[in-house]
């Protein structure tokens, strides 16, 4: 069935470094891949977000990139700051493109070390 | 607005106990959808909705039933609870179509089942 897969698990950096979260997709009609940051007891909220017409967004310190032929779309976060230690979960719309029927990934625990 | 609502926040049930949780949402969004998150799993869609009077399963529906008689409310019922349902459940909502694609999500409801 239709699965994302995201790596690592666990992520620990400095403070200063740059954080590359990586994720794949099976279901080839996905055409919306948002990613959500989620803090320990908190709901997950979107940080960014790209559509398959895009290769690339950026946002500040956060980008994502998209690659629709590898299936595969990485979160890359520069100059990490403590208080990005988080959860991050990547997902893929399900069903041709209807962008609140998402698969999630299992998550990457950021950790930032100051 | 206040944005996604959920209650309740916390619930303790027993097993084959049912109840339902409850979800509203003010943004006149066409779309809603519960999942539930458990450690390591990341989050997996229960049910969703696409309108009021339509209702479709997702991932994991076993166990669960869902309704739509208006755009606000969204419940999700737990007919006889088993342990394997203790979980953290999330409600969210967004626009269909192209008006908008972020999912916003609920503040959630832990659910321990005895």
């Amino acid at each position: 069935g239709e699965n994302v897969e995201q790596h690592p698990s666990t992520l620990s950096v400095q403070e200063g470094d740059s954080a590359v979260i990586k994720c794949t997709y099976s279901d080839s009609a996905s055409n919306y891949f948002p990613w959500y940051k989620q803090e320990l007891g908190k709901r997950p909220q979107l940080i960014i977000d790209i559509r398959s017409n895009v290769g690339e967004k950026k946002d500040q310190r956060i980008a994502v990139t998209l690659n629709k032929t590898a299936k595969h779309f990485s979160l890359h976060i520069t100059e990490t700051q403590p208080e990005d230690s988080a959860v991050y979960f990547c997902a893929a719309s399900r069903d041709g493109g209807s962008q609140g029927n998402l698969i999630f990934g299992k998550g990457t625990k950021l950790s930032v070390k100051p | 607005n206040a944005g996604v609502t959920q209650t309740p926040k916390f619930q303790v049930l027993k097993t084959g106990q049912s109840m339902t949780l409850q979800c509203a949402q003010d943004m006149n969004h066409e779309y809603m959808s519960w999942y539930r998150q458990d450690p390591g799993m990341g989050l997996r869609l229960i049910h969703y909705s696409v309108g009021a009077g339509i209702t479709d399963q997702g991932e994991v529906p076993n166990g669960y039933n869902v309704s739509r008689s208006t755009t606000e409310d969204f419940p999700l019922r737990l007919l006889s609870a088993a342990p394997s349902q203790t979980s953290v459940y999330f409600c969210a909502s967004s626009y269909s179509g192209t008006r908008g694609y972020e999912q916003y999500f609920g503040p959630g409801t832990r659910l321990t089942v005895t």
